[in-house]
């Protein structure tokens, strides 16, 4: 298993330009969710989906785009990037919860984005 | 909404010594999971140890343990004989136990340092 990655790892952008960071799972998880991270403020929820096809807005939405097509992939999309989106993103999955258990969400290993 | 506090942004111990890492979170659900995650210079997010809120028994896994205080809505962590691959950010996460609300709410971190 290659569990939760994420590409590219780095990347730099020039204000305006788009592009999408890739997020895929190989534990079949229905639950899939997008964060940033930045300096002083923890970890904040961009989207997240609950399975193909669903797709809902976290704590910080504006400015991404998310789409679920398929169990594996969600892919997060700055469709004109902002030098305020600068931050470190950790793409996360996860079982859904049961009644009686909360599954682990496993994290990516991060890609820091710079936008000048 | 829920919230989760960290009050203290850095912490130092002496290698071999015992530290502990405060958190307090505001909510109105009586049903949730807590978390503490681990986040090395590697930037990968590792999970150290879960509390489930139902159950009054403070968690353990090895030299991590919790001091889970429903009604003080507090819920620390004590790290043991210290070692200096402990030195990372540390954060408190707050998880509903309602379906379909699988969502991490994060603290802003503790920077732990181990001095030798």
């Amino acid at each position: 298993n290659a569990g939760v990655t994420q590409t590219p790892k780095f990347q730099v952008l020039k204000t305006g330009q788009s592009m999408t960071l890739q997020c895929a799972q190989d534990m079949n998880h229905e639950y899939m969710s997008w964060y940033r991270q930045d300096p002083g403020m923890g970890l904040r929820l961009i989207h997240y989906s609950v399975g193909a096809g669903i797709t809902d807005q976290g704590e910080v939405p504006n400015g991404y785009n998310v789409s679920r097509s398929t169990t594996e992939d969600f892919p997060l999309r700055l469709l004109s990037a902002a030098p305020s989106q600068t931050s470190v993103y950790f793409c996360a999955s996860s079982y859904l919860q049961t009644v009686t258990a909360s599954h682990e969400q496993y994290f990516g290993p991060g890609t820091r984005l710079t936008v000048t | 909404a829920q919230t989760v506090t960290q009050s203290q942004p850095e912490m130092s111990v002496q290698e071999a010594e015992t530290v502990t890492l405060s958190c307090t979170y505001d909510t109105s659900e009586s049903d949730y999971y807590l978390f503490w995650y681990k986040q090395p210079p590697s930037r990968q997010m590792i999970l150290v140890i879960r509390q489930e809120a139902y159950k009054q028994q403070n968690a353990t896994e090895n030299r991590f343990s919790v001091n889970f205080q429903k009604a003080a809505k507090s819920f620390s962590l004590k790290i043991s004989d210290s070692q200096l691959g402990d030195a990372a950010m540390y954060f408190c996460a707050y998880r509903s136990a309602n379906f379909g609300n699988e969502k991490l709410t994060f603290g802003t971190g503790t920077r732990l340092t181990i001095i030798p």
